[in-house]
């Protein structure tokens, strides 16, 4: 299976932009870069996918470089509610998602 | 609102006591899927299904069975629970699809402690 690597932590300012890098440099052609989130004692929550292009939805933002062997998800304006911890995942025709351990972001206020 | 509800939120059982753990979703999706959490561990897959009475193995399906009867129910079995058993359990479905766009839903969690 693909991997990712995330780092371990970051943090951000409320009202600040925050850029949470993944690397991917296995990625095949068919896999899907998802990105989940998980607040505080709740389980994973959807956030955004993307295979090639740039994706815009009301949660956040997906750049995806343009070999694919890295994204950042971007959240435009951190709030205290986003303080979670971020899964970078690829998804390929196994129709299963490997779970990392994620980024815990921490936002400061 | 759809979602994915598991039915237990909090359980305690003994060793060697059978578990049932059991997963509703609501949105016709074909595809249900279990995982346990453990700190530093993330998330690992134990079973999946991607049709009824249809069950694949995840990453460690080591001392869990599933059933899935119906489309909207899959449950996991602990036959006989152990303390390396104690965990947080999350139940999660999607829809089918050909390529990767495989958007899961999760529930809350079912967390057990094994004594």
């Amino acid at each position: 299976d693909a991997k990712t690597t995330q780092p371990n932590s970051m943090e951000s300012n409320e009202e600040e932009p925050v850029h949470l890098p993944c690397n991917h440099s296995t990625i095949s052609g068919t896999d899907y870069i998802h990105w989940y989130r998980q607040l505080p004692s709740q389980g994973p929550e959807y956030v955004i996918h993307g295979l090639t292009s740039n994706v815009n939805n009301r949660m956040a933002s997906l750049a995806i470089a343009e070999d694919r062997k890295s994204s950042t998800l971007i959240l435009h304006r951190a709030t205290l509610r986003d303080a979670a911890v971020y899964y970078c995942i690829l998804d390929g025709s196994a129709r299963q998602l490997t779970f990392g351990s994620g980024t815990q972001l921490t936002v400061l206020p | 609102d759809v979602k994915v509800t598991q039915s237990s939120r909090y359980l305690v059982k003994r060793t060697g006591e059978k578990v049932f753990l059991e997963c509703v979703q609501d949105m016709d999706h074909e595809n249900m899927f279990w995982y346990r959490q453990d700190p530093g561990l993330g998330l690992r897959l134990i079973y999946f299904s991607y049709d009824v009475k249809m069950k694949e193995k995840g990453d460690i399906p080591e001392g869990y069975s599933v059933s899935r009867e119906k489309k909207e129910r899959f449950s996991l079995i602990l036959e006989s629970a152990s303390t390396n058993q104690t965990s947080m359990y999350l139940c999660a479905s999607s829809r089918r699809t050909l390529y990767g766009a495989n958007v899961l839903t999760f529930g809350a969690g079912s967390r057990l402690t094994v004594l």
